[in-house]
């Protein structure tokens, strides 16, 4: 089957400090793999996507690279804002562009 | 551009009071069209799709239906609401047929029953 395993738990850092949130994924063929981000009250977002192993997403300093290899596509940010609180969720699009989620991660970023 | 509505945004409903959620998408035609569910601590779940008029897929069996009336228009609906039907619901929609295209999100609904 399809599914998307993210790190547990909520992550709380300090402002300009590195993030990185681990999703690995299992599939069947070979899947697209997206970052979303979902502000407080808000919609989902798309963060950025890979659609072959190797290709590196970005957006707004946020990057991750689809690891065939490993099965990942964990993501990075070098430097957090405040502005970057919010919650992220790693997924999988398999047949009709139906999306399998992980249960996300909170990210709180202190001033 | 493409844009993606839905309403109510919020709404409270009492246990076995009928439920009515409804999306249009504008800008494009013949769109893939999703309802997902959040529920509280476990994430986001796929309730149906749509590839066209009147054709419905349910992904979880459960008290929801969904119709596609129109090219652009998916609605949500329940005929009694449970307290577990309670959470954020969104609707979304992409282009056909390329597994890499994005899937882009409404605004949400939060749906509590009491």
């Amino acid at each position: 089957g399809n599914s998307v395993t993210q790190m547990e738990g909520p992550v709380t850092l300090s402002e300009e400090a590195f993030l990185t949130i681990n999703c690995t994924y299992t599939a069947t063929g070979y899947p697209s793999l997206f970052w979303y981000v979902q502000y407080p009250g808000e919609g989902l977002q798309l963060l950025l996507k890979a659609t072959k192993a190797d290709d590196k997403g970005s957006n707004k300093g946020f990057e991750a690279t689809y690891r065939k290899e490993t099965t990942s596509f964990h993501l990075e940010k070098g430097s957090v804002q405040v502005s970057d609180s919010a919650v992220y969720f790693c997924a999988l699009s398999y047949g009709n562009n139906r999306l399998a989620f992980g249960k996300g991660n909170q990210v709180v970023v202190i001033p | 551009s493409q844009t993606i509505h839905q309403w109510p945004a919020t709404l409270v409903q009492p246990v076995g009071s009928p439920l009515s959620l409804e999306c249009t998408v504008e800008g494009t035609s013949n769109p893939n069209l999703y309802w997902y569910r959040q529920a509280a601590g476990r994430g986001l779940q796929l309730l149906f799709y749509s590839v066209g008029i009147g054709q419905i897929s349910s992904e979880v069996p459960q008290n929801l239906s969904a119709s596609r009336p129109q090219d652009r228009q998916f609605i949500l609906s329940s005929k009694k609401l449970l307290l577990s039907d309670s959470g954020f619901y969104l609707c979304a929609w992409s282009l056909t047929a390329f597994s890499g295209n994005t899937i882009y999100f409404g605004e949400g609904s939060w749906l509590t029953v009491v």
